[in-house]
């Protein structure tokens, strides 16, 4: 399978503790996003990286919210002081930059739930 | 302010015929617009986009078709089949994507009856 994987699919925590979530893109794909999509809404575009570089992150929902891409290969979400209302799907998408137009392929999701 | 809207929360149509789904959207500077269908407790998966240059992209069953005066699309799907069954979202994007990222509705449940 050479899709977006996730890890890990879901995550129980409670109130006040961190979690991180992992993202791993289609490979030769050059874009990272992450996403927030809560009940009954569509996903909520968060940050971006192009290969290694944050080139956007002012989305991000709070300055409890962190993204990395170390190498420009996998990227990590990290959420501080966890609280309820981060209760949620985060998904990542990768894509490739091909001319004007770019096409987004999302991973499974993660689903946290915060207690 | 929602930029891209689907107004219709679920749709139901026998199976067999068509379905069209609709999107509207109030930023005259998106140019570019995908359709993804999402299962329960999955990613959303990309069905089918149409540039601003063009008014209409076809892939096998999915049409879709863009009115830009409007600022209105839809995808048709000819003939709708039970696994079509799913949550579907229309989204867009300014300059192709980047930094601006997607911008989705809040999609619509389409129903296959047999």
């Amino acid at each position: 399978d050479t899709g977006v994987s996730q890890d890990p699919r879901h995550k129980i925590t409670k109130r006040g503790q961190n979690v991180t979530f992992r993202c791993d893109p289609i490979s030769e794909h050059n874009r990272l996003y992450w996403y927030r999509q809560t009940l009954g809404q569509g996903p909520e575009f968060l940050t971006y990286f192009q290969n290694e570089a944050q080139l956007e992150k002012s989305r991000l929902l709070s300055d409890r919210f962190s993204a990395e891409r170390p190498k420009g290969s996998f990227s990590t979400l990290e959420i501080q002081r966890t609280e309820q209302g981060d209760s949620a799907m985060y998904l990542c998408a990768s894509s490739l930059r091909s001319g004007i137009q770019e096409t987004q392929y999302f991973g499974p999701g993660t689903r946290l739930l915060v207690l | 302010d929602q930029q891209v809207k689907q107004n219709s929360p679920s749709l139901s149509v026998q199976e067999g015929r068509i379905s069209i789904l609709n999107c509207d959207y109030t930023n005259s500077m998106f140019d570019y617009f995908l359709w993804y269908k999402k299962y329960p407790a999955e990613g959303p998966t990309f069905l089918i986009s149409i540039s601003s240059i063009k008014d209409k992209n076809e892939d096998g069953r999915f049409t879709v078709f863009l009115n830009k005066s409007a600022k209105h699309l839809s995808l048709h799907i000819v003939p709708s089949q039970p696994g079509d069954s799913a949550v579907y979202f229309c989204a867009a994007s300014e300059r192709g994507g980047g930094a601006d990222g997607l911008t989705f509705g809040k999609g619509t449940h389409l129903i296959i009856q047999p």
